[in-house]
């Protein structure tokens, strides 16, 4: 049973461009979990999406960030005009179960310039 | 508003020694409480967690937890470590009945000296 996979692993882009991060979930799992980790900081929740739908958005900046969980295909983090201060990793968790074992992919680190 | 406390930023042991990474949290409901481990350059991973029950919970690699509700701790152990332990851990709660967001400590980096 393949993890939960991210792609980019890294993403270099410049200010005022578009990231969009991907996020293949565990086989079996419905439930996503975006978490950012900035600079010597513990992870932060962002946005829990189970499929199709945005259950919980209270970690998401209110401008620029969005997510989506459809149907078919992987979850995606699209961050709109990147600024420096979007640095970061990226991780996402995937649960078979809401509140349940979340199991986490390798994360994507999104410089930008 | 919930949060984790990670006091030790950073330890530095010699193999064989004993470990003890702190975790406090604040939340006034019922928690759940989950170690994970990230390996440098791999992804977060499970070390064990606590629902309920038995507040001696033991995870994997020889590592241990010990929920305290009084102190609301959820301290970190493990008798004798190696070097392979080198990581960096992440202590998180999430509270009993919400979505399941996980609220992460800044994490500890342990460097074990051969």
């Amino acid at each position: 049973n393949a993890g939960v996979m991210q792609n980019p692993r890294h993403l270099v882009r410049r200010r005022g461009q578009e990231a969009r991060l991907r996020c293949s979930p565990m086989k079996g799992h419905s439930h996503v979990y975006w978490y950012r980790q900035l600079p010597e900081e513990g992870l932060k929740f962002m946005v829990y999406l189970q499929k199709e739908n945005i259950i919980d958005e209270s970690g998401m900046p209110k401008e620029r960030f969005s997510a989506e969980f459809p149907k078919e295909g992987p979850s995606i983090l699209r961050i709109q005009q990147v600024v420096r201060g979007d640095s970061a990793a990226y991780f996402c968790a995937s649960s078979p179960l809401k509140a349940g074992e979340q199991f986490f992919g390798p994360g994507t680190r999104l410089t930008v310039l | 508003a919930q949060s984790v406390s990670q006091h030790n930023h950073h330890v530095i042991l010699s193999e064989a020694a004993s470990l003890e990474l702190g975790c406090n949290y604040s939340y006034g409901g019922t928690v759940n409480l989950f170690w994970y481990v990230q390996y440098p350059g791999q992804h977060l991973q499970l070390l064990l967690k606590y629902f309920s029950g038995d507040p001696l919970v033991k995870g994997i690699k020889g590592f241990e937890a010990e929920f305290i509700k009084s102190k609301f701790s959820f301290n970190l152990r493990k008798p004798s470590v190696q070097w392979s332990d080198t990581a960096e851990y992440f202590c998180a709660v999430n509270a009993r009945g919400s979505q399941g967001n996980l609220i992460f400590g800044k994490g500890t980096k342990l460097s074990v000296k051969p």
